[in-house]
């Protein structure tokens, strides 16, 4: 299985801020046939099922405000959050798309 | 709008099976793969099973390989997860979500069937 680690484990900012989660892979999701990064980025919210923000490690999903950027390549990959807002305050997961599926620890954005 | 809902879910005891259910609605069901998601309380997620839009490809995680069997009918618009000889780390919240032609990405996400395996 590949094994994707995220960092850090909780994050706590102010609205406003810029924030950066990190999410590295044990192996490389980088397809050589068609130079594609399998990843995604997904947010959790209290109570509420996961979103699909960002999957093939920087295309958004339709619909995610632009503030969301997906980035990086072979097996480290951050998502940044540009100017944090109080209702982005949530879980933050990645998942390797490039063979079965796994899921990073997952990253805790709390208010400072 | 696409609606995945889940049911089946309860209380059951180490080593029973129980059957959980997803119904869909909103898409053309038969030309999605589907997968089962869970995630333990307080915990992160974890995939479970995998089926193609035909039912022809079907994959399972390492835990519960063996156990579970994911199942489909597309005249119903249904997708099932048959749990056996189920044990307490199989106590979670199950999702069924719907797959992407991106490679098993999960676009689209039900509000998950809770399990408890508990004496």
């Amino acid at each position: 299985d590949i094994v994707m680690t995220q960092s850090p484990s909780s994050l706590a900012v102010s609205a406003g801020e810029t924030v950066t989660i990190n999410c590295k892979s044990s192996q490389s999701l980088l397809s050589s046939g068609n130079q594609k990064n399998y990843l995604a980025w997904y947010q959790q919210k209290p109570g509420q099922s996961p979103k699909l923000l960002i999957y093939l490690a920087s295309t958004r999903e339709s619909g995610v405000p632009d503030r969301f950027i997906g980035s990086g390549s072979g097996t480290d990959f951050t998502l940044t959050i540009s100017s944090v807002q109080a209702e982005d305050l949530a879980d933050y997961y990645c998942q390797q798309h490039y063979s079965y599926p796994t899921f990073g620890a997952g990253t805790k954005l709390e208010l400072k | 709008e696409v609606q995945l809902v889940e049911s089946g879910g309860g209380l059951v005891q180490p080593g029973r099976s129980l059957k959980l259910s997803c119904v869909a609605s909103g898409f053309t069901f038969s030309n999605y793969g589907m997968n089962w998601i869970r995630q333990a309380p307080g915990k992160g997620l974890e995939w479970v099973a995998y089926i193609s839009s035909g039912s022809s490809y079907i994959y399972y995680a390492e835990t519960v390989k063996g156990r579970f069997t994911i199942s489909r009918d597309n005249a119903k618009n249904t997708l099932y997860l048959q749990m056996t000889s189920l044990r307490s780390e199989d106590t979670a919240l199950y999702y069924c979500a719907r797959g992407t032609t991106e490679g098993i990405v999960f676009a689209y996400w039900g509000q998950g069937t809770l399990v408890t395996v508990s004496s």
